[in-house]
């Protein structure tokens, strides 16, 4: 059980918009920023999104990231067939003095 | 340009220690974090812990209090992570990540290491 709650499947038809939504509480989520990251299968995985909100240099503005609270989306548009892959968030814990992660997305590209 | 390069590959039996490196180039080796994180098969991200480079200080996930180990050689900016006591459980990839803070994003990871523990 994660401490972050992500669906553990989400799925679009190439060119559609797809959310994954990150659930916390107000000793991670709700009091630190929170990160992204893709995981394509059989590779290392890869920071997307940081800070809530900020692109890497070289991620596509296709990929967006928001926080509410003690929520978080990462957003994204103009889906392609790469960006099949599982999609993980991250934060800080202030209660565990410790990372916790969701316990990841997994993206199909119908 | 920014790397950490991990060690081969591992096969344990139960009860024994594995120690992981985690050789870092491309940038000040002191000046970042580096996070240990597993990956059991077929699972997701699991943090372990993180050590600071430039002063050797770790924080471990409660989980593993105890039978993790994580130190640094500065003279090769090489990280080491050692778990002891292994069992089946542990089979995992064990990523190194390197992060400017304690809290900040993991920009940057090794390519993984996978560790099986089996009799």
């Amino acid at each position: 059980q994660s401490v972050l709650t992500q669906p553990p499947s989400a799925s679009g038809t190439p060119g559609q918009r797809v959310t994954i939504s990150c659930s916390g509480s107000s000793s991670n989520i709700g009091s630190n920023y929170v990160h992204w990251y893709q995981q394509l299968p059989g590779t290392a995985p890869k920071l997307l999104i940081s800070r809530n909100n900020r692109r890497p240099s070289g991620v596509p503005d296709r990929f967006s990231g928001s926080k509410s609270g003690t929520s978080a989306s990462l957003a994204i548009s103009g889906l392609r067939s790469e960006d099949e892959a599982d999609y993980y968030c991250a934060t800080w814990d202030d209660s565990l003095s410790g990372w916790v992660f969701g316990g990841g997305t997994k993206l199909t590209v119908l | 340009q920014v790397q950490l390069v991990q060690s081969g590959t591992e096969v344990k039996k139960p009860g024994a220690s594995v120690k992981v490196s985690c050789k870092a180039s491309g940038y000040t080796f002191t000046s970042y974090y580096i996070h240990w994180v597993r990956q059991a098969p077929g699972q997701g991200l699991e943090w372990m812990g993180i050590i600071n480079p430039s002063g050797g200080s770790t924080t471990y996930a409660q989980k593993f209090q105890g039978r993790v180990t994580m130190t640094r050689d500065t003279s090769t900016s090489t990280v080491y992570m050692e778990l002891s006591s292994l069992r089946s459980e542990d089979t995992a990839v064990f990523y190194c990540a390197r992060a400017v803070e304690m809290a900040a994003a993991h920009d940057f990871w090794g390519q993984g290491t996978l560790v099986t523990v089996s009799s």
